[in-house]
């Protein structure tokens, strides 16, 4: 099975910050990684898939890079509703497995 | 506009069996997989499986492989995940979510609004 490693778990962040998540596969996915938001009490919500292809409605201010073990999530400009919990998710191979995730909290 | 609509809630007792619903609407049900993800409360994201809705072939997690069962009905678009030998430590929501077939590439790029499973005695 792929492993996915996110990181950091957890980070605090004034609003207008620049935030950086970075997940590792333990192989080569190519372009198979996706990134969800995910809120309290909703379902994740997708915001990159192949790695950095923005999903439709998704801010510009979010975006994604890496390809083969490492990636990175970026929020140049960290706005109010960015306030939550984000995933990767390898979808190379079965298990689709997912980071362990990085809950990003106001300063 | 593309909807995942679980059925509701569920308290079980522990040895007792799950069975929860996704009903599709607003795309063509067959070019789309459709996958389980469990979330424990507080903890994070947790593939089950997925089934292809054209044919019903499925793809279990080794965890859950004795245990779970993914079956679809094409004439309502629903796929149905059920869970056996319900244990305390599967209280979680259940969600279901879509890829495309043509490619993983795309991701989950529809989601179901999760369905709280709670097994107590």
């Amino acid at each position: 099975d792929i492993q996915m490693t996110q990181s950091p778990s957890s980070l605090s962040a004034s609003i207008g910050d620049r935030v950086t998540i970075t997940c590792r596969a333990t192989q080569n996915i190519t372009r198979f990684l996706s990134w969800y938001q995910q809120k309290p009490g909703k379902a994740p919500n997708l915001l990159i898939y192949a790695a950095s292809s923005v999903q439709s409605g998704v801010p510009s201010r979010i975006s994604g890079s890496g390809s083969g073990t490492d990636f990175t999530l970026t929020i140049s400009s960290l706005q109010p509703e960015d306030f939550a919990t984000y995933y990767c998710q390898q979808t190379y191979s079965a298990p689709l497995t997912f980071g362990g995730g990085t809950e990003v909290e106001i300063k | 506009q593309v909807h995942l609509l679980q059925s509701g809630a569920e308290v079980k007792k522990p040895g007792a069996s799950v069975k929860v619903s996704c009903q599709a609407s607003g795309y063509t049900f067959i070019k789309y997989y459709v996958h389980w993800v469990r979330q424990a409360p507080g903890q994070g994201l947790e593939w089950m499986g997925m089934i292809n809705p054209n044919g019903g072939s499925t793809n279990y997690a080794q965890k859950f492989q004795d245990r779970v069962t993914m079956t679809r009905d094409t004439s309502t678009s629903t796929v149905y995940m059920e869970l056996s030998s319900l244990r305390p430590e599967d209280t979680a929501v259940f969600y279901c979510a879509r890829i495309s077939r043509s490619s993983s590439w795309f991701g989950f790029d529809f989601w179901g609004q999760g369905t709280l499973v709670t097994v107590s005695s």
